[in-house]
């Protein structure tokens, strides 16, 4: 059973679309990270979330940490082919823990 | 700066062999990582490192062991791989933990 489950575990859109992809967890973290995996390569910080209901945004990406800092979310407006990869989201415990990601495909 | 390298990219072992993978960051960075990143599992610790000559293990440290002699260095070895340990490996580091981490491109290891 992994620490932090993410859903969709795949999602294929076309561009334009708006999507949001969950990380959820049933233990408190003191810090949520979400990384971006193109393949071929390792992963990329995006975002750090510490405070709970922290809203973070990134562009056309926005990040939510929960209330009760168990949970995350990734929201991505009018998605772009160039946001195609794998999102990984990582709890920090007592060490780093990462969920399997969310394969993202964004259709041109 | 490089960053965070690995060697070797891709790599074929037969079961019983050994071999040792070499992670190297020029960032200064204290703390080091080894994950292997299997499909539908995500990034698992191996082993990890808080500082030169220390390590810890992780989640999945069974069949693995490292060492971290120098601070910018931290291998991974594999004393008789197993067919379980195909995978692909990253190697990471942060200035402390918890804090964000650099991957490097992954070794591709397939063991027959």
């Amino acid at each position: 059973t992994q620490l932090l489950e993410q859903s969709p575990q795949f999602l294929s859109i076309q561009e334009g679309e708006n999507l949001t992809v969950y990380c959820n967890s049933s233990s408190v973290f003191s810090s949520l990270q979400w990384y971006r995996q193109e393949p071929g390569e390792g992963p990329v910080l995006l975002v750090t979330v510490v405070t709970g209901g922290e809203v973070k945004k990134l562009k056309r990406l926005t990040f939510q940490f929960g209330d009760a800092r168990k949970d995350s979310s990734l929201h991505i407006t009018a998605a772009q082919p160039g946001d195609t990869g794998l999102y990984l989201c990582a709890g920090a415990i007592n060490d780093m823990r990462f969920g399997a990601g969310t394969r993202l495909t964004v259709k041109p | 700066n490089a960053g965070v390298t690995q060697t070797p990219k891709f790599r074929v072992l037969k079961t019983g062999q050994s071999m040792t993978l070499l992670c190297a960051q020029d960032m200064n960075h204290e703390y080091m990582y080894w994950y292997r990143q299997d499909p539908g599992m995500g990034l698992r610790l191996i082993h990890y490192s808080v500082g030169e000559g220390t390590t810890a293990k992780g989640e999945v440290p069974d069949g693995y062991n490292v060492s971290r002699l120098k601070k910018q260095n931290f291998l991974l070895g594999l004393e008789s791989a197993a067919p379980s340990q195909t995978s692909v490996y990253f190697c990471a580091s942060s200035w402390v933990g918890q804090e964000t981490q650099y991957f490097g491109p992954g070794t591709r290891l397939l063991v027959l």
